[in-house]
């Protein structure tokens, strides 16, 4: 069983289109995070939600909407698509009450715009 | 604010011999200290973490870091590295309150383990 499960894992779309991943975690955790790997394998948190509530919205593109339907799901989509959107996105999810327990990642969806 | 530093971008060592890949970090506050590491085209994997108690934690594949509070460091270690030890380290920081708990990533080693 895969705790933390991302579709697609590669995505390669044109300029202007819009679309979504989507992530699901089967560990029973209550929050839920996406993060962005850029060319430089730089890693920066996007959105936290928690029980189903966003709890972190860093500086990114109101163009970025996660989406979470239940605790379980944390889907992200992203309209407009631009060059400069290419990156590696990564779905996690950790257990915050229990603020010591590590975070799970997913496998990653490589997006590409062209 | 909390941050993380990682100095080295790549670490290259001999098979055989000890690795040692720094992180520095800053936070307000009680810190939970986290390595992660990466292998080419997959997630991210838990490897080990400091919350409390002993300041040396050992991990998985035999990888164990050392916590020094007074120096803000939690460097990774292994006392014999392997060829399949190549891969992208991250050390990852939180604070023990607030309601975020964010994780903050470094900005990732590079380890080459030379046969």
């Amino acid at each position: 069983d895969t705790a933390v499960s991302q579709t697609p894992k590669y995505l390669v779309t044109q300029m202007g289109n819009d679309k979504s991943i989507k992530c699901e975690q089967n560990l029973g955790h209550d929050t839920m995070y996406w993060y962005k790997q850029d060319s430089k394998k730089f890693l920066k948190i996007m959105f936290s939600y928690n029980n189903k509530e966003l709890i972190i919205n860093e500086t990114v593109p109101n163009r970025f909407s996660p989406k979470s339907p239940d605790k379980a799901h944390l889907n992200l989509h992203i309209n407009s698509l631009e060059l400069g959107d290419s990156a590696v996105y990564f779905c996690a999810s950790s257990q915050v009450n229990g603020a010591g327990t590590e975070a799970f990642f997913g496998q990653g969806t490589r997006l590409t715009v062209v | 604010a909390q941050s993380v530093a990682q100095p080295e971008d790549q670490v290259n060592v001999a098979e055989g011999n000890p690795l040692t890949v720094k992180c520095t970090y800053s936070v307000s506050g009680n810190p939970y200290l986290f390595w992660y590491v990466q292998y080419p085209n997959r997630g991210l994997q838990f490897l080990l973490k400091y919350i409390t108690g002993d300041n040396l934690v050992k991990g998985s594949y035999g990888f164990e870091a050392e916590f020094n509070k007074s120096q803000t460091s939690f460097h990774l270690k292994k006392p014999s590295a392997l060829v399949s030890d190549s891969a992208l380290y991250f050390c990852a920081v939180k604070i023990s309150s607030g309601s975020a708990r964010q994780l903050t990533f470094g900005s990732g080693t590079q380890l080459t383990v030379l046969p």
